[in-house]
């Protein structure tokens, strides 16, 4: 079983839309990564977040710990935003290390 | 604003051979990371160091997979004698509590 799920897995959406990236967890934490990954393949931290909300220019991101589901929003998407976004846990052990999601590979078309 | 940076971006290598990726990590930070991505795959955890030796290691960090801090600054992954299944993008990352990670733009290792 998968410890992290996202979904959807691929994602396309027309510029300007609205766009929702989820993510479930089975097992417990302290905070949860958002991440971006562009072709080429460099990782970028979007966000850590442990409750609530939090807000980045055009990104929204959200989790509830009671449900173990987090939700990552583009506001206005734009062909620029066409990545890999990947949800990320820290799970066991001392050194927190991160339990990664599959990613949504999403892809704006203008 | 601080990098994490990883040389060479890009190694071809023949099987059987070593290779030693390097990391520059974030100077204050305490933990450091290396992490695999397989082409198509998700992002797999490796090792993590802290306090200049391992504190975990995955299954997948065998004996033929060594790290090393030798100088305060570089952090090194060696694979001693690589085979066709470690063709991946390695990810260097460095993090400092509470803090979160930053990673590295990563060594795409293609091994023939």
């Amino acid at each position: 079983k998968n410890e992290v799920e996202q979904s959807p897995q691929n994602l396309t959406a027309q510029e300007g839309e609205f766009i929702t990236i989820n993510c479930s967890y089975s097992v417990g934490i302290s905070a949860l990564h958002w991440l971006q990954q562009h072709p080429g393949g460099g990782i970028v931290s979007l966000f850590m977040l442990s409750s609530g909300k939090k807000k980045h220019g055009r990104l929204i991101a959200t989790i509830n710990i009671q449900e173990k589901h987090s939700s990552l929003h583009i506001t206005a998407s734009h062909p620029r935003d066409s990545a890999v976004y990947i949800c990320a846990v820290p799970h066991g052990g001392a050194t927190n290390k991160l339990i990664f999601g599959t990613g949504t590979l999403l892809a704006v078309q203008p | 604003e601080p990098e994490v940076t990883q040389t060479p971006s890009h190694q071809v290598t023949q099987m059987g051979q070593e290779v030693i990726l390097r990391c520059v990590p974030i100077s204050n930070h305490l933990y450091f990371y290396w992490y695999r991505q397989i082409l198509g795959q998700k992002v797999e955890f490796l090792v993590s160091f802290y306090n200049n030796e391992i504190s975990e290691k995955s299954e997948i960090f065998d004996d033929q997979f060594s790290v090393e801090r030798p100088d305060g600054s570089n952090f090194t992954l060696k694979i001693r004698s690589t085979k066709l299944e470690d063709s991946a993008m390695y990810f260097c990352a460095s993090r400092i509590p509470p803090g979160g990670y930053t990673f590295g733009s990563g060594t795409r290792l293609t091994v023939v």
